[in-house]
């Protein structure tokens, strides 16, 4: 069973950084592309970035485009998402999610991870 | 962006009732759309995609219909663990990947 793993949440300043990890078994990692979506608290879903199973293509959200950047290290089955000059607003749970199919046109997320909360507060 | 609108907010339905969901995307959006449920404090999980297509292990009183800017999810006869809040989310046109507000399913 597909299974995503995220890590590397918690409590960051505002203006500071975070790594996000998220850690992918039972399925052949280096042929899916991957995404992270977030979910603010009490709020709605937000799709976050995308990158394309060989890492070449990556595309942003435009709310994190400059600060955020999403990388992959296929031998190690892990995406990452590097936040950097956090704000309030980016205060929510981060889920990694593996697109649903490896072909192209098929964006919608399956499955996603467990989640990790992430807190941008002084 | 595709802005999808989903509706009614929040929809009081008594088990073993019909569920009737909607979702109306800005502009056609073809039928590159996927279905959510999310349980509190749980993940997000698929229920359909391509707009009627259900996910591996998605029971069948779930379906979803349409296609261009309107949509429907339909549960036959409310279960207990279908109390929940449900997201369509388009894929036609991105970035960026765009969800709806969400229907929270809550007991009548």
């Amino acid at each position: 069973q597909v299974q995503l793993v995220e890590s590397g949440g918690g409590v960051v300043q505002p203006g500071g950084s975070l790594r996000l990890s998220c850690a992918a078994s039972e399925f052949t990692f280096s042929t899916y592309g991957m995404h992270w979506v977030r979910q603010a608290p009490g709020k709605g879903l937000e799709w976050v970035a995308f990158i394309q199973y060989d890492g070449i293509n990556k595309y942003y959200a435009d709310s994190v485009k400059g600060r955020f950047t999403i990388s992959r290290d296929n031998s190690k089955n892990t995406l990452y998402l590097q936040m950097n000059s956090l704000r309030g607003g980016d205060t929510a749970v981060y889920y990694c999610a593996k697109r649903g199919m490896a072909a192209t046109g098929t964006s919608w997320f399956d499955p996603w991870g467990q989640g990790t909360l992430v807190i941008v507060s002084s | 962006e595709i802005v999808m609108t989903q509706s009614p907010a929040t929809l009081s339905v008594s088990p073993g009732e019909r569920a009737t969901l909607s979702c109306r995307a800005s502009q056609s959006v073809s039928s590159n759309l996927a279905w959510y449920q999310q349980k509190l404090g749980q993940a997000p999980r698929l229920l359909i995609y391509d707009a009627s297509t259900r996910a591996t292990g998605i029971p069948a009183r779930f379906s979803g219909s349409g296609s261009g800017t309107e949509f429907t999810l339909t549960i036959s006869s409310l279960q207990s663990e279908d109390f929940a809040v449900y997201y369509c989310q388009q894929y036609n046109k991105w970035p960026p990947l765009t969800f709806g507000g969400g229907t929270k399913v809550e007991i009548k």
